[in-house]
């Protein structure tokens, strides 16, 4: 099974709510990344998380809280985001063992009015 | 210039045809190497993936490495219009960092009957 699954597929948000995007795996895969990717635009890396804990940030604003509860769980909060915040956020997993190859979700597409 | 390059786009072949798409690196400690795979609105799919020189064959797909020139490849044998999509390659580095891919901008590829 290679299946990385995320939630919701779609999320529309005002500038002053708070959500969060959800992500899980179970292929016992121990690093776990979040993207951000724009139309026509390669996924940009937000952060990376290996054995549950942030091991790459890429300077991304405060406004996205990347949290790893567990092994299989990703969750990215958000708050105050702007309306260029609006992209397809995508879920990563991947193992050392599988040098590193990468398992993406299926995404979360984000609109900020 | 750019950690990973990819050849300019679009890409157009008639269908039946060899399409040739193909990527280079500056970082001569990256590791390992791959193809994804983007359909439009979709998230990227692993294709491919190589870790040392020569030739990697699954199908109709051939991926090449050459570590010493810093060149990866893609050749796709008899195209079909279900291959139109955008082809991403990454770059994992090496030892620092060595969870992280480096996508290139991706080459889009139509495939006409």
């Amino acid at each position: 099974d290679t299946e990385v699954t995320q939630t919701p597929k779609h999320l529309v948000m005002g500038m002053t709510n708070k959500k969060s995007l959800k992500c899980e795996q179970h292929m016992g895969h121990r690093a776990m990344y979040w993207y951000k990717q724009k139309a026509k635009k390669p996924p940009e890396l937000m952060f990376v998380y290996s054995y549950e804990k942030l091991s790459i940030n890429e300077s991304v604003p405060s406004r996205f809280s990347p949290e790893c509860p567990n092994s299989s769980l990703l969750n990215l909060h958000l708050h105050a985001l702007q309306p260029e915040d609006s992209a397809l956020y995508l879920c990563a997993s991947s193992h050392r063992d599988r040098g590193y190859e990468q398992y993406f979700g299926p995404g979360t597409r984000l609109t900020v009015t | 210039q750019k950690e990973v390059e990819q050849n300019s786009g679009p890409l157009s072949v008639p269908e039946g045809a060899i399409a040739s798409l193909n990527c280079t690196y500056s970082d001569r400690g990256s590791q390992s190497f791959f193809w994804y795979r983007q359909y439009s609105g979709k998230s990227p799919e692993l294709i491919m993936s190589i870790y040392s020189n020569g030739d990697k064959e699954d199908g109709r797909f051939t991926a090449q490495l050459n570590k010493a020139s810093q060149y990866v490849s893609l050749l796709i044998r008899d195209s079909q219009p279900s291959d139109s999509a955008t082809y991403l390659c990454a770059v994992n580095g090496g030892n620092t960092n060595a969870g992280k891919s480096t996508f290139g901008d991706g080459t889009t590829l139509t495939v006409k009957p």
